[in-house]
């Protein structure tokens, strides 16, 4: 069975602009989340997406947005681009909708605001 | 205020050699999961522990789920080299899996 993957894997922007990444997840999984890594502070959650509703964020300004399609694959677009904002951004998928449910995640996109 | 505080931050050790990592936190979760990330990769989920004093196997690895719920410890027995990488606890809490910082352990041939 194939793992989430994501795209791009690599994505260098300048301060101000938009940047959009990209999620499928495991064939059969609903739910999507997605987490931000930044050097030294770990993996923060970002947003959770399931059945195409947004279900909870986290405590990130609103210029971080996303969405669900109804494949259940995902987008997460920053906009207005700011240095602090490079970092690996990993997407993750469970096949259930509780927190509790182990998630699967991709490799990653790797973010740099230059 | 990280929720989950993992120690230690960094551990390089020899092969053959034991340790443990921990996962504090003073709240109390529902469930705590592990899981390992190499270089240039996601992680990879190795455990869920649930029941308050459950003590999971995974081949030379050791994962305890504290009583309360608030803690859980990671033992590695006779380290590899393949087990390099930064392990990471995750609690389920308010509709939302929070992770610490990670140990980043080094196991040296």
């Amino acid at each position: 069975e194939a793992g989430v993957t994501q795209s791009p894997t690599h994505l260098i922007k300048t301060r101000g602009q938009q940047a959009t990444l990209r999620c499928s997840p495991i064939s059969g999984h609903t739910s999507v989340y997605w987490y931000q890594q930044a050097l030294g502070l770990g993996l923060q959650f970002l947003l959770w997406y399931d059945e195409g509703e947004e279900r909870n964020r986290g405590n990130f300004p609103p210029r971080f947005s996303g969405r669900q399609f109804p494949n259940y694959s995902s987008e997460l677009n920053v906009n207005a681009l700011e240095l602090e904002d490079s970092a690996l951004y990993l997407c993750a998928s469970s096949w259930g909708a509780g927190v509790d449910s182990p998630l699967h995640f991709g490799n990653g996109t790797r973010l740099t605001v230059t | 205020t990280q929720l989950l505080e993992q120690s230690p931050q960094f551990l390089s050790i020899q092969e053959g050699e034991n340790l443990t990592v921990y996962c504090n936190s003073s709240s109390v979760f529902s469930s705590l999961q592990w899981y390992r990330q190499e270089p240039g990769e996601g992680p990879v989920l190795l455990v869920t522990v649930v029941t308050g004093g459950e003590v999971k196997k995974l081949k030379r690895l050791t994962f305890q789920f504290g009583d309360a719920r608030k803690d859980s410890s990671l033992h590695i027995t006779a380290a590899q080299p393949g087990d390099t990488g930064l392990y990471l606890c995750a609690g389920a809490r308010s509709e939302k899996l929070v992770f610490g910082k990670g140990t980043k352990l080094t196991v040296n041939p």
